[in-house]
């Protein structure tokens, strides 16, 4: 599996965008970029995932650059409840195993 | 719409002894992963149970095994439990269709 790199923390004030980066750049053309978080104790909950094209849900949008290489999760309205490690994994599918790195720390400032 | 079941949520035991944690996946889901999670670092894949079959498994010792059940449940079992072993033990479940969901976990302290 491809590995991640993520900044260990980041900040962001409170209904600010928050903008998570990755970088992916040994990713395969049939992995996907999966991103999760997990707050304090808690099991990690997904978020949401791409291949190629952008995507958006509820939760967040999920940019992933043209080359693949790097993507980035922006929270579009940080909220203090946003405060959790967010991890961004490369897998091959959504019945693969995941391969967790350290993650990023966000945490949402009032 | 019950999520991943776990239990139980915390449990301690001592060296050398066997524990059996258990779990309940989501409805609709058919495939039951396990992961370790220790202080402060990501989750690390220990297997993977599909069709009552182990179907992938991460770099665990064989003390690690685990076991599905025909209604999908499953256990996971440490035997000789070592000091190190000490983790939060996640489990989750997933299908074809539908990506993981995660439990909340079991926090296993062996003193």
């Amino acid at each position: 599996d491809a590995k991640t790199t993520q900044p260990p923390s980041m900040d962001c004030a409170e209904g600010r965008a928050a903008n998570l980066p990755c970088n992916h750049s040994t990713i395969s053309g049939n992995e996907y970029v999966y991103w999760y978080r997990q707050i304090h104790s808690q099991g990690p909950q997904y978020i949401i995932h791409g291949l190629k094209n952008n995507e958006t849900n509820e939760m967040a949008s999920l940019i992933i650059t043209e080359d693949r290489k790097s993507s980035t999760l922006i929270l579009p309205h940080a909220t203090l409840r946003d405060t959790a490690v967010y991890y961004c994994i490369v897998g091959r599918g959504s019945n693969y195993k995941l391969t967790f790195g350290k993650g990023t720390l966000l945490t949402v400032n009032p | 719409d019950a999520g991943v079941t776990q239990s139980p949520t915390h449990l301690i035991k001592t060296r050398g002894q066997q524990v059996t944690l258990r779990c309940s996946p989501k409805s609709g889901h058919d495939t039951v992963s396990w992961y370790q999670q220790a202080l402060g670092q990501g989750p690390q894949f220990i297997f993977q149970y599909y069709e009552e079959e182990e179907r992938q498994r991460g770099n665990f010792p064989d003390r690690f095994s685990g076991h599905q059940f025909p209604n999908y449940s499953s256990e996971l079992n440490v035997n000789a439990l070592l000091l190190g072993d000490s983790a939060l033990y996640l489990c989750a479940s997933s299908s074809r269709e539908y990506g993981y969901t995660f439990g909340s976990g079991t926090r296993l302290t062996v003193v």
